[in-house]
């Protein structure tokens, strides 16, 4: 049961253009949305987060949109760059008993950004 | 200040084999979280430890266990190694606390390369 969905394995965009990087999820107890940027033999680096009251979150070049009616949250990458060439995981947080939290991953999206 | 290390990065084993991986977190952070890394699969989430306690529990055998120690430290050991366990493992830290409950981001280590022969 993939309650966290990319489903897209690959994405390759021109230099300079917009990379739009998508990933659904089912359950309604997630509240927060993360995104992480893993290189190759390097661990995932976060990148990017948004609570679930909010559609939209902007840092720099990335950008998180949320639509919790479609529970879907996209990631805009403007402008996309030859070094944001990455594997990209979605990821959503919810609270279970007490203080611990768990986040639940996609499967990640290859982008590559052609320069 | 120092990142999240894990160790061994790379390993190989045999079917039927055990296996120990180590990771030490974020200095400060009490909160310890494995996952297993395979192609299309995304990050599967195996356990998280938080003072010395297992704190949450994914959906794998028994055959893979985990601790912490009082320092954070943790292991984490798959036994009666199979073919399938062959995956990047990755370790990561929290504080674990009240002021991760916002968003739970987790840091995480560079990983271990598990091979199963």
């Amino acid at each position: 049961d993939q309650q966290v969905k990319q489903n897209s394995p690959s994405l390759s965009v021109q230099e300079g253009r917009i990379s739009i990087l998508n990933c659904d999820y089912t359950n309604s107890m997630f509240d927060y949305f993360l995104w992480y940027k893993k290189y190759p033999a390097e661990g995932p680096t976060f990148l990017i987060s948004i609570s679930s009251i909010k559609d939209k979150n902007e840092d720099g070049r990335f950008t998180v949109f949320l639509n919790k009616s479609a529970k879907h949250l996209s990631l805009h990458i403007v402008p996309s760059q030859p070094g944001d060439s990455a594997v990209y995981f979605c990821a959503a947080s919810r609270l279970l008993s007490g203080s611990a939290r768990q986040l639940t991953f996609g499967s990640g999206t290859q982008l590559t950004v052609l320069p | 200040k120092a990142g999240v290390t894990q160790t061994p990065r790379y390993l190989i084993k045999t079917r039927g084999q055990q296996v120990t991986l180590s990771c030490s977190p974020i200095s400060g952070h009490r909160s310890v979280s494995w996952y297993q890394q395979t192609p299309g699969q995304g990050l599967q989430f195996l356990f998280e430890y938080f003072s010395e306690t297992q704190r949450n529990k994914g959906n794998f055998p028994g055959r893979f266990s985990g601790r912490q120690f009082s320092n954070s430290r943790s292991e984490m050991n798959v036994s009666t190694l199979e073919l399938g366990d062959s995956a990047l493992y990755l370790c990561a830290s929290s504080r674990g606390g009240q002021r991760e409950l916002n968003t739970g981001e987790l840091f995480f280590g560079e990983g271990s390369r598990l091979t199963v022969l």
